[in-house]
């Protein structure tokens, strides 16, 4: 089946610094969600790209989906304690059911105050 | 307030029972979905339903059954066939088009012993 892969699977930083997690798909998506899941929480919808290249930005987080719509990543430019928490990408493969949404394992994010 | 209701938090059952964990919204969705999460393995789609009396697989499948009678509905059985079925499950929902963001439930986490 469709894989969608992410890495790191944790990261811990210090309060300031900035954080990188990539997303990987075997096969061309036809976009990509990104999800922030809270400890105890269930996840909440962050943002989509859909266009190949597309960069968007919200505040200190920074989105960007690939040339080929195979890899994603989000960027946090000096992390706050609030930004703990799970970060996945989700994606629907291109040629196939729309309607089905395939996460990757997630990116746990610690922030040392 | 519109949301999703997934009831109970928190489900005990022994081994070799059948439990049926509820899903209920009502942002007047057509799409529903059914996602297991368990520690450092993402989110697994169960099953989807793009409309009312009609469902799919999702990637785990096996051990699970579902039923779509009304739109606002989307329960989900889990049976004794289901060899590990302790987890955190998640009912979420979809508005058209079909790339617009999912919208999750609070979950409800399942013990069996």
């Amino acid at each position: 089946g469709q894989q969608v892969m992410q890495i790191p699977q944790y990261q811990h930083v210090q309060e300031g610094e900035d954080f990188t997690t990539y997303c990987n798909s075997s096969t061309t998506l036809s976009n990509i969600q990104w999800y922030k899941q809270r400890p105890g929480g269930h996840p909440v919808f962050l943002i989509q790209l859909v266009k190949s290249g597309e960069v968007k930005k919200q505040k200190r987080l920074t989105f960007q989906f690939g040339e080929a719509k195979k890899n994603s990543s989000l960027h946090i430019t000096a992390t706050q304690t609030t930004d703990v928490g799970t970060y996945f990408c989700a994606g629907s493969i291109f040629g196939g059911s729309n309607y089905k949404l395939t996460f990757g394992k997630g990116t746990l994010l610690t922030v040392n105050p | 307030d519109g949301g999703i209701t997934q009831s109970p938090k928190y489900l005990f059952r022994k081994e070799g029972q059948n439990v049926t964990l509820s899903c209920e919204q009502n942002l007047n969705h057509d799409a529903m979905y059914w996602y297991r999460q368990d520690p450092g393995q993402g989110l697994r789609l169960i099953y989807y339903s793009q409309i009312v009396n009609d469902f799919q697989k999702g990637d785990i499948a096996e051990g699970y059954s579902v039923s779509r009678e009304k739109k606002e509905s989307f329960p989900l059985t889990v049976t004794s066939a289901q060899k590990n079925p302790t987890a955190f499950y998640l009912c979420a929902s979809r508005e058209e088009p079909y790339n617009s963001p999912l919208h999750f439930g609070n979950g409800t986490r399942l013990t069996v012993t």
